[in-house]
């Protein structure tokens, strides 16, 4: 079985360039998550979805970042622009359903703003 | 709100030895799970090991078993007979309740084991 794929795997931009990354979940399941790694830090739940519904965005800054789950299969997550401090690993993660204790991971895109 | 404790930035441990990762934790929920994931190098996290505040007993999984101490708010995570593809980052998470709408994952930050030869 494949797990959750993610691309690119790093990304470089200069400050105010948009960047997207991408996330194809674990086939069959309904719930994704994106996450932030900042440096030294432990993930952070930017959004969730239950299929094509975005259930938790609370920690998404919509000012800049905007994410979409067209299907309800794979994601997008766009931030536009970047600032330097959005350097961070971005994670995307699927479960089976709400409430399935178990979150598969991806391998991450290593974002450096410049 | 949910907050996840770890005290430990680094452990060494030498090889075919045992090891304990401490998390402290707090919420005022009345059940929620707890999880250990590592994270090696490759970034990709990977998961370790499930404990629910209702198991009356504590999880193990092959080398990884979880000291839940419910009364502390403490899971440590052991991992028994060290080797040398244990050496990662390892990471304390902890998920509320659902009917409380809390059910993301809350992580701490982390501790880097690195196992010697």
């Amino acid at each position: 079985e494949a797990g959750v794929v993610q691309s690119p795997r790093y990304k470089i931009i200069e400050k105010k360039q948009p960047v997207a990354f991408w996330c194809n979940p674990i086939s069959g399941h309904n719930t994704l998550y994106w996450y932030r790694q900042n440096l030294g830090q432990g993930p952070e739940l930017l959004i969730r979805y239950e299929n094509e519904e975005a259930v938790d965005d609370s920690q998404l800054p919509k000012d800049r970042f905007s994410a979409e789950r067209l299907k309800g299969v794979d994601s997008t997550l766009k931030i536009q622009p970047a600032e330097l401090g959005d350097s961070a690993v971005y994670l995307c993660a699927s479960s089976l359903e709400l409430g399935a204790y178990e979150q598969y991971f991806g391998p991450g895109t290593r974002l450096t703003v410049t | 709100a949910q907050k996840i404790t770890q005290t430990q930035p680094g452990m060494f441990v030498q090889e075919k030895e045992a090891v304990t990762l401490d998390c402290t934790y707090d919420t005022s929920d009345q059940s929620y799970g707890l999880f250990w994931y590592k994270q090696p190098s490759s970034g990709e996290m990977i998961f370790l090991i499930y404990q629910g505040s209702y198991d009356e007993q504590n999880a193990t999984e092959g080398r990884y078993s979880l000291n839940f101490q419910k009364a502390r708010k403490s899971a440590n995570l052991v991992i028994s007979a060290s080797q040398l593809g244990d050496s990662a980052m390892y990471f304390c998470a902890m998920r509320g309740s659902l009917q409380g709408g809390s059910e993301k994952l809350v992580f701490g930050k982390g501790t880097k084991l690195t196992v010697n030869p």
